[in-house]
């Protein structure tokens, strides 16, 4: 099984709410990460969990907030988020944190209005 | 710092052509080279993986080659279908620095014409 699940697929929100995305991965890496991928652009890392703990915030806004439950989850928590914060969240696993292959979910779509 | 380029941009070809699309990344210090596709509004879906030590890999109609010390990767796809319309990311995983992760270049956005 090389699946990393991804929900929700399209998430609808305002700027005042809060919601959370959420990823899942049972092939037991131990590196999760998330990226914010915008139209016909790359995808830019934001958070990297290694052994649970987070090893790298790219600086992202304190309106983003991530959390590793345990070693085959990993959530986003969103809050407060801007118009600009519209994009398509990926989440991604990797044996370990800087080695072996990435492997992708299919991605959360939000809009933000 | 690492750099990833990719050309061409874009591609069109007719069905059934053979076809090279070229990542170029600036320090060749690398662990290693990931190939990835990605359909519009999808995840990236992995295709191939390059250890560092490694000269090229294959998976079925798919090529991809690696030159460290010029820096550059091909992924070659043979007998071009419609269905392999899609973008192609590479991405490069440095060695100098342990803690930088993935760097991606910015995609080659491929139609194969029917």
């Amino acid at each position: 099984d090389t699946e990393v699940t991804q929900t929700p697929k399209h998430l609808v929100m305002g700027m005042t709410n809060k919601k959370s995305l959420k990823c899942e991965q049972h092939m037991g890496h131990r590196a999760m990460y998330w990226y914010k991928q915008k139209a016909k652009k790359p995808p830019e890392l934001m958070f990297v969990y290694s052994y649970e703990k987070l090893s790298i915030n790219e600086s992202v806004p304190s309106r983003f907030s991530p959390e590793c439950p345990n070693s085959s989850l990993l959530n986003l928590h969103l809050h407060a988020l801007q118009p600009e914060d519209s994009a398509l969240y990926l989440c991604a696993s990797s044996r370990e944190e800087g080695t072996g292959e990435l492997f992708f979910g299919e991605g959360s779509r939000l809009t933000v209005l | 710092k690492q750099e990833v380029t990719q050309i061409p941009a874009a591609l069109s070809v007719p069905e059934g052509e053979n076809l090279v699309l070229n990542c170029s990344f600036t320090d060749s210090a690398i662990y290693n080279l990931q190939w990835f596709r990605q359909d519009p509004g999808k995840g990236l879906t992995s295709l191939l993986l390059i250890q560092s030590s490694q000269r090229e890999q294959t998976s079925g109609r798919l090529n991809a080659s690696l030159d460290k010390s010029s820096g550059r990767s091909t992924l070659y796809i043979a007998a071009s279908q419609p269905g392999d319309s899609a973008t192609y990311l590479c991405a490069v995983r440095p060695g100098r620095n342990y803690g930088q992760n993935f760097v991606f270049g910015p995609g080659t956005r491929l139609s194969v014409l029917p």
